[in-house]
């Protein structure tokens, strides 16, 4: 059965540092990953997807996340946090090999991101 | 360009009533998809169509839960005989089914159900 771990509730940064926020996978196959964003009383918004080639992937907003398979991991980063990058973060994934489309959730982390 | 979007935002009910959420999909997805998410929870996922056909059912998706995408277009959820614990909120997403099957699934904005 595919699982997600996020192992921090909360990230706390200053504004202008790096942030990373910790994902590891466990699927029988080929994973599809993902990284969704969540404001307060909204839904998701997409930020970016693995499913292969380069290791590294650029998505929305300055976010990328890195592929690690024999870490079984997916760390969203970025170089130079905002204030505004403040929110739940979400990541997902999707066994290839089963056929099945529905996404697996981690359970989240919040990020904050001070002045 | 809209978006995925969900009607109603909000609905408070009384514990035994039905309830039932609409779903918009972007215009000319072909899929759609409804997920569950309690507090401090990731989305849970419930049920999947493509085009008007159930594909995916969660065991999550009891006998009082019913979705529907009659033509292929928007879809229903309905919860008959509302519990407390039906309490969440509850996200509809869709998709573009693509030839190698990596389509990327867009949210709405969530219907936000409480059950008294």
């Amino acid at each position: 059965a595919q699982s997600v771990a996020q192992p921090e509730d909360q990230v706390n940064v200053a504004e202008g540092n790096p942030l990373t926020v910790k994902c590891t996978y466990s699927v029988s196959g080929n994973p599809y990953l993902f990284w969704y964003v969540q404001y307060p009383n909204r839904g998701l918004q997409f930020l970016l997807k693995y499913i292969t080639g380069d290791n590294l992937v650029k998505g929305s907003y300055g976010f990328e996340a890195e592929f690690n398979k024999s870490q079984t991991s997916f760390h969203l980063k970025k170089p130079s946090a905002l204030v505004s990058d403040s929110a739940l973060y979400f990541c997902a994934v999707r066994d290839l090999n089963t056929g099945f489309q529905k996404l697996v959730f981690g359970t989240g982390t919040r990020l904050l991101v001070s002045p | 360009d809209t978006g995925v979007s969900q009607n109603p935002r909000h609905k408070i009910t009384k514990r035994g009533q039905n309830v039932t959420f609409r779903c918009d999909p972007i215009s000319e997805h072909n899929r759609l998809y409804w997920y569950r998410q309690t507090l401090g929870q990731g989305p849970e996922f419930l049920t999947y169509f493509q085009n008007e056909a159930q594909l995916e059912k969660s065991r999550l998706l009891s006998d009082r839960f019913s979705a529907e995408r009659p033509k292929g277009s928007f879809s229903t959820l309905e919860i008959q005989r509302t519990e407390q614990g039906d309490s969440a909120m509850y996200l509809c997403a869709s998709s573009f089914r693509t030839s190698t099957s990596t389509d990327t699934q867009y949210f709405g904005p969530g219907t936000r159900l409480t059950v008294l």
